[in-house]
């Protein structure tokens, strides 16, 4: 059965540290696709990035970097100098053979000024 | 940009309510979602549709219907409100179904309190 597993449930680092998400997914599936979502305190879910599982190659966004690894079926998400606005519950996700999402349960993470 | 609105943010019922969470979508897409989120239980399938009139179950269908009648439009139905209903709602949209890499877009959520 499919299952994405986010081991860390709160975070808590000083603004400017640099901090990093796991998620650790299972599937049976040879392609499936991943995600990052964020939800800040307002509430809606924001999605951040997908990756496809044919595609290992790491990605990055300003801050924001995604280190996926079939060998050890991760898919982690790092912040470099974080800042308080990165304060939210981060949420991985991976589609199932009828193209659900199977959610993690959410990583909280709080900057601290 | 995609924009998923929803007709509450917050909600406050009385158990054996009936209640109608409404949520629109305006980028036409075919698919359309509700959640529960939970407090350690991350977010959890209560219905999707496919298409117009079209629906299916998610992991917990029971105590909710859905009406689609409309492309743009799902609604989320509490056919008598229960204490253990009270939770929030998001709904989502996504735009095709058949296709692993369809990322949903989130509305703002609906925190629903049932007394």
């Amino acid at each position: 059965a499919q299952k994405v597993t986010q081991a860390q449930t709160e975070i808590s680092v000083v603004e400017k540290e640099d901090v990093t998400l796991d998620c650790v997914y299972e599937t049976r599936d040879t392609t499936y696709y991943l995600f990052w979502y964020k939800q800040p305190p307002s509430g809606e879910l924001v999605f951040l990035i997908r990756r496809n599982s044919f595609d290992e190659q790491n990605e990055i966004s300003g801050r924001y970097s995604w280190n996926f690894q079939k060998s050890t079926s991760s898919f982690n998400f790092t912040i470099t100098a974080s800042q308080v606005v990165d304060s939210a519950v981060y949420f991985c996700a991976l589609t199932d053979s009828n193209y659900q999402l199977i959610w993690g349960a959410g990583t909280k993470l709080i900057i601290k000024p | 940009d995609v924009k998923v609105t929803q007709s509450s943010r917050y909600l406050v019922k009385r158990t054996g309510e009936k209640v109608f969470l409404e949520c629109v979508q305006d980028m036409d897409h075919e698919n359309m979602f509700w959640y529960r989120q939970d407090p350690g239980l991350g977010l959890r399938l209560i219905y999707f549709s496919y298409d117009v009139k079209m629906k299916e179950k998610g992991d917990i269908p029971e105590g909710y219907s859905v009406s689609r009648e409309k492309k743009e439009r799902f609604s989320l139905i509490l056919e008598s409100a229960s204490t253990n209903q009270t939770s929030m709602y998001l709904c989502a949209s996504s735009l095709f179904m058949r296709v692993g890499h369809n990322e949903q877009f989130f509305g703002p959520g609906t925190r629903l309190t049932v007394l």
